[in-house]
């Protein structure tokens, strides 16, 4: 079974500085999709960011970009000029392709605090 | 479109009463998924469904669990008779396919006493 681990249950930065949110995977799988989700007070969940694994280049979203090192199985998003609006709880995710669906599997988040 | 909708937003029940969580899925999408939060456990898929047919159940914890999809618009999750152990916030996610970006409702805070 696959499985996700974020070893940062809390992180801090400083607002309008660069914070960098760890994840990292197991998988036997060589086709999958990696995914940021947002959880701020409000306990939605908010898609940041996707990576599909055949992609070599790193998906990026405005302020917010990935690390996706595939063969050390590691996937950890970077935030540039942190604002307030940041601060939530981050969960890396993993989807795999062969077999179709099969659900989210999520690690057990980070939580982002901004400090103004 | 509105995004995946979820009634009711909270929900507090005594022990043995039987629970009712309401999902509408985004029109267009095929898969539909059931997942509990706790902080215990995380996040964890309960459920999904494909074209409204229950595709892999393997997550629901017992048999108290029961999920439904009558139509491509509505899903429901029954618990009963439910036990304090259910509390946790119950979500639902839709995509259109399956390894489409899954997106998430705004959750049923779920509390057993």
């Amino acid at each position: 079974a696959q499985t996700v681990t974020q070893s940062q249950p809390e992180m801090s930065v400083q607002e309008a500085e660069t914070v960098t949110l760890s994840c990292t995977y197991d998988t036997s799988e060589s086709d999958y999709y990696l995914f940021w989700y947002k959880q701020p007070p409000s306990r939605q969940m908010i898609l940041v960011i996707r990576q599909e694994a055949y992609k070599q280049q790193n998906a990026t979203e405005n302020r917010f970009s990935v690390n996706f090192q595939k063969a050390a199985k590691s996937f950890s998003l970077k935030i540039s000029d942190s604002q307030l609006g940041d601060a939530a709880m981050y969960f890396c995710a993993y989807n795999q392709v062969r077999g179709g669906a099969d659900g989210l599997t999520f690690g057990k988040g980070t939580h982002l605090i901004i400090q103004p | 479109d509105a995004g995946v909708i979820q009634s009711p937003r909270h929900e507090v029940t005594e022990m043995g009463q039987e629970v009712t969580l309401r999902c509408k899925p985004i029109s267009g999408h095929d898969y539909l998924f059931w997942y509990r939060q706790t902080m215990m456990r995380g996040l964890e898929l309960l459920i999904y469904f494909n074209n409204n047919v229950p595709i892999d159940d393997s997550g629901m914890p017992e048999d108290r669990f029961s999920a439904k999809m009558p139509n491509a618009s509505f899903s429901t999750l029954k618990i009963q008779p439910s036990e304090p152990r259910d509390s946790a916030v119950y979500f639902c996610a839709s995509s259109a396919g399956p390894t489409d970006t899954q997106y998430f409702g705004p959750g049923t805070r779920l509390t057993v006493l």
